[in-house]
């Protein structure tokens, strides 16, 4: 089927660091979302994007749909531990049939020793 | 207001055992999902129900049957469970079909 790639896989943070990860597909997408696993919970959803090169920020989060359509990146400004988690991108894609969903694999986010 | 339960929360089956994992949504949301989360795999969709009456397959059908029982509930059984069905099952609604919001998740061990 369909995947998004996601990376990195896994990173580690420092507190104060600024982070980045993104997704890519060699397909158009319509919608990409971002969300966050916490051990033993359901994702949550952190951003929306809807629009080719929209930039939007929810906190220190900050989130843009790709001008071709076919990535999208997430930044963590200033890491605290409770950036700690998996953090997922998902798309809607272009002309898809039904309501649903592609996610990618992750990238889990952990803290420096 | 509870969005999105599901139960069991854990469940421990023997194989070739049945059951059927409940989700029900509080947020008046017209589409509903069942996806399986394996490490490394990231989320795969199972079923989704666009609206009340309405059930299609998604990308892992394989194994599995849903129902949509009316707006408030989507219910996902294993008629004979295999280990290969071990995984995290969660369930999610969505009003528009984008932005779809998660249940806690059932924790299955098949053994």
């Amino acid at each position: 089927g369909q995947q998004l790639n996601q990376s990195p896989q896994s990173m580690f943070i420092q507190e104060g660091e600024d982070v980045s990860m993104n997704c890519t597909s060699s397909s158009i997408f319509n919608t990409w979302l971002w969300y966050k696993q916490d051990p033993g919970e359901g994702p949550v959803l952190l951003i929306a994007l809807y629009k080719a090169g929209e930039l939007t920020s929810n906190g220190r989060l900050t989130a843009q749909f790709g001008i071709t359509r076919k990535d999208s990146f997430l930044n963590i400004s200033a890491s605290i531990p409770s950036d700690v988690g998996i953090y997922f991108c998902a798309g809607q894609l272009f002309k898809a049939a039904g309501n649903k969903l592609t996610f990618g694999g992750g990238t889990r986010v952990l803290v420096k020793p | 207001n509870a969005g999105v339960t599901q139960t069991p929360k854990f469940q421990v089956l023997k194989t070739g055992q049945s059951m059927t994992l409940q989700c029900a949504q509080d947020m008046n949301h017209n589409s509903m999902y069942w996806y399986r989360q394996d490490p490394g795999m990231g989320l795969r969709l199972i079923y989704y129900s666009a609206s009340e009456g309405t059930t299609d397959k998604g990308e892992v059908p394989n194994g599995y049957n849903v129902s949509r029982l009316n707006k408030r509930e989507f219910s996902l059984r294993l008629e004979s469970a295999a280990p290969s069905q071990t995984s995290v099952y969660f369930c999610a609604t969505s009003d528009r079909g984008d932005e779809q919001y998660f249940g806690p998740g059932t924790r299955l061990t098949v053994t």
